[in-house]
């Protein structure tokens, strides 16, 4: 059964700070994993993913970093904003399932205080 | 493009009864996801449909069904209603390739009383 762990469950950074979320798996159906950022109300939103062959991606302030050997990966958000306050959830493939079903972490609430 | 749409946005039922939530995917996509979000579990797959056919199924018992129209659109259903089922259920389509990018509508907040 696939699953998938995300560490911590909340955190709080200062303005400017650096936020580090954490997420490790045990199986995949292939390398894809993508962070999704939700707001209050507000529908789960692709925030960045990384795909095969690739061990970090950056987007603006938003960098993933991804270990194959040790089935981890990691978002990480440099200069956090208030507006960064959110839940952040990864997701990795479900393997058996052609890829399409995601399996999600439990989420981190972060709070960027300023 | 348009988003995801999902209709209606809030609901309240009571236990026993049956209700009926409907997705309108990104014009173009042909899979659609459904996923029920609590607190305490977090977000959890129901069920996928592609081309009018189920591809993919959660762990979920049958009183939760689902289904795609031809023209993409989805509906799932929740018979028997049960206090536990109170959650936000969302919908989310792609195109249909399994690294595709998955889009989530804002859901459709369920309490069951």
């Amino acid at each position: 059964q696939q699953q998938v762990k995300q560490s911590p469950q909340s955190l709080i950074v200062q303005k400017g700070g650096i936020s580090i979320i954490n997420c490790a798996y045990e199986n995949t159906a292939f390398d894809y994993f993508p962070w999704y950022q939700q707001f209050p109300g507000k529908g789960p939103a692709l925030l960045i993913a990384i795909r095969p062959d690739v061990s970090e991606k950056k987007e603006g302030r938003f960098t993933i970093s991804f270990n194959k050997s040790a089935k981890q990966f990691s978002l990480h958000i440099m200069d956090s904003q208030p507006g960064d306050s959110a839940t952040y959830f990864c997701a990795a493939p479900r393997p058996g399932t052609s890829g399409s079903r995601l399996t999600f972490g439990e989420g981190t609430q972060l709070t960027v205080n300023p | 493009k348009a988003g995801v749409t999902q209709t209606p946005r809030y609901l309240i039922k009571t236990r026993g009864q049956q209700v009926t939530l409907s997705c309108s995917p990104i014009s173009g996509h042909r899979s659609v996801s459904w996923y029920q979000q609590t607190p305490g579990q977090g977000l959890q797959f129901l069920f996928e449909y592609f081309s009018e056919t189920q591809r993919n199924k959660g762990n979920f018992p049958g009183r939760f069904s689902g289904r795609q129209f031809s023209n993409s659109r989805s509906e799932m259903n929740v018979s028997t209603l049960e206090l536990g089922d109170s959650a936000l259920y969302l919908c989310a389509s792609k195109y249909g390739g399994a690294s595709d990018t998955q889009y989530f509508g804002p859901g459709t907040r369920l309490t069951v009383l």
